[in-house]
C-alpha cells in the first residue's frame, strides 16, 4: 500500500535550518510529484511547493523562494525538504503529499499524506 | 493570486441533519477545486476533486457541486466521524500550484 514516512519532530532555533525527510512506499516514486503543505498550530493548510522526483524540478509559493531547499534521493525513494533562515512563524506541522495521477495525467491535489513532522522554532 | 474563501468558519450541527460548506474563490478556477477532510492530530484526507468527484473510498453522503467561483461541500447525513475541519483547495495543474481556504469546523450542536 502506499505510504509516505515522514521523520521526527524537530527544535530549532531562531536563524537555524531544519531538514525533513519524507520516505515514500508503496508506488513508483519517480512517476508522481510530491508537495510539501505546512499547518501552524491551530491555523489552516499552506501550500508551499513541489518536487518532480524524476527529474529532479522543482517550484515554490512566491513566499518561500530562496528560503527552502526541496531534494529528492530516487534509490532510497525520499524526499527532502530543507527550510532555512527560520523563525518563530516557521513553527508549525509539515507535510509531504503526493500528487493524484490517473491514465497518465496528474492533478494537483493530493491523495496520499505523510503523517505530518513538527518543526518547533524557539530560543 | 487566487484566495479561497470559506464560509462559515464554524458550522454546529446534530447528527442525522444535512451540512452545507461553501467556498468561494476570488477569480474564476474553473471546476479545478478539491475539498478535504482533517481530524484533530491527523493529516487531511481527501474527498473530492474536480468539484464534484468522490476520491476512492469516500461515502455516497459526501458530495460536492458548483464551478468558476462558487463551491458547496454537502454532508448530506452528518454522521459522528464527520465532525470535523473541511478546507477546500484550488488547484493549478501547470505549473503545480495549489491554494487552500481558511477552512470551516463542523461540530456537535
Amino acid at each position: 500500500q502506499v505510504q509516505l514516512v515522514q521523520s521526527g519532530a524537530e527544535v530549532k532555533k531562531p536563524g537555524a535550518s531544519v531538514k525533513v525527510s519524507c520516505k515514500a512506499s508503496g508506488y513508483t516514486f519517480t512517476g508522481y510529484y510530491i508537495h510539501w503543505v505546512r499547518q501552524a498550530p491551530g491555523q489552516g493548510l499552506e501550500w508551499m511547493g513541489w518536487i518532480n522526483p524524476d527529474s529532479g524540478g522543482t517550484n515554490f509559493a512566491q513566499k518561500f523562494q530562496g528560503r527552502v531547499t526541496v531534494t529528492g534521493d530516487t534509490s532510497i525513494t525520499t524526499a527532502y525538504m530543507d527550510l532555512s533562515r527560520l523563525t518563530s512563524d516557521d513553527t508549525a506541522v509539515y507535510y509531504c503529499a503526493r500528487t493524484y495521477c490517473s491514465g497518465g495525467n496528474c492533478y494537483t491535489y493530493f491523495d496520499y499524506w505523510g503523517q505530518g513532522t513538527l518543526v518547533t522554532v524557539s530560543s | 493570486e487566487r484566495v479561497m474563501t470559506q464560509s462559515p468558519a464554524t458550522l454546529s450541527v446534530s447528527p442525522g441533519e444535512r451540512a452545507t460548506l461553501s467556498c468561494r474563490a476570488s477569480q474564476s478556477v474553473s471546476s479545478n477545486l478539491a475539498w478535504y477532510q482533517q481530524k484533530p492530530g491527523q493529516a487531511p484526507r481527501l474527498l473530492i476533486y474536480g468539484a464534484s468527484t468522490r476520491a476512492t473510498g469516500i461515502p455516497a453522503r459526501f458530495s460536492g457541486s458548483g464551478s468558476g467561483t462558487e463551491f458547496t461541500l454537502t454532508i448530506s447525513s452528518l454522521q459522528s466521524e464527520d465532525f470535523a475541519v473541511y478546507y477546500c483547495q484550488h488547484y493549478n495543474n501547470w505549473p503545480p500550484a495549489a491554494t487552500f481556504g481558511g477552512g470551516t469546523k463542523v461540530e456537535l450542536k
